[in-house]
């Protein structure tokens, strides 16, 4: 079984540009989850799919992010523009049922310039 | 508010020595609890997880943790460390959204 698939794994942006990060998750687990883990802080939750509906968003930091998950499969996030604070490592995860096990990608190390 | 302290930022052992990480965890109804590792370069891997049941999980790698609902601690243990265990480890809290809610992480080092 695959697991779950992020790409990019790095990427550096200048501030003020645009980023997209995609995640891939195990296919059939319709709970899809985006993760942040700012430098030297704790990993927070972003927002939360149930196939292509956000069941939670409220952890997104501010309009600039953008998720989408088209047909419920694979799941982008947009930063637009970057910011210097937007730095960090950005996690997706996905599980087949809520609170069940999550498993997680390998993140996308984004660095704002 | 829910939350999860990782009191340890950083923790040196031995290899071969015995290590505990320790966790304590705020939440008002009965807690599903879970460790991460994230050993450099890789994404966050499922150590074990508690939903219910014996409070003693038994996890990969040789870990397992004990819940203690009077204490508010799910703790994780190792009797032997292995060079190869060196990694941030996290603990986690499943919030009642179905998201998680992460401590800081431990850093473990292990010294030869």
């Amino acid at each position: 079984e695959a697991g779950v698939t992020q790409f990019p794994s790095h990427s550096v942006i200048e501030k003020g540009q645009t980023v997209t990060l995609r995640c891939d998750p195990i296919s059939g687990h319709d709970n899809l989850y985006w993760y942040r883990r700012v430098m030297g802080k704790e990993i927070k939750f972003l927002l939360h799919f149930v196939k292509e509906s956000k069941q939670d968003e409220s952890g997104m930091p501010n309009n600039r992010f953008l998720a989408e998950r088209t047909g419920g499969t694979y799941s982008t996030l947009k930063v637009q523009p970057a910011e210097l604070e937007d730095s960090g490592v950005y996690f997706c995860a996905s599980s087949e049922f809520e609170r069940a096990g999550y498993t997680f990608g390998s993140g996308t190390r984004l660095t704002v310039v | 508010a829910q939350s999860v302290t990782q009191p340890d930022i950083h923790i040196t052992v031995s290899e071969g020595a015995s290590l505990e990480l320790r966790c304590n965890y705020s939440y008002g109804a009965t807690p599903y609890l879970f460790w991460y590792v994230q050993s450099p370069g890789q994404g966050l891997q499922l150590l074990l997880k508690y939903f219910s049941g014996d409070t003693l999980v038994q996890g990969i790698k040789g870990f397992e943790a004990e819940f203690k609902r009077s204490q508010s601690s799910f703790n994780l243990r190792k009797p032997s460390v292995h060079w190869g265990d060196a990694a941030e480890y996290f603990c986690a809290v499943g919030g009642s959204q179905g998201n998680l809610i992460f401590g800081k992480g431990t850093k473990l080092s292990v010294k030869p």
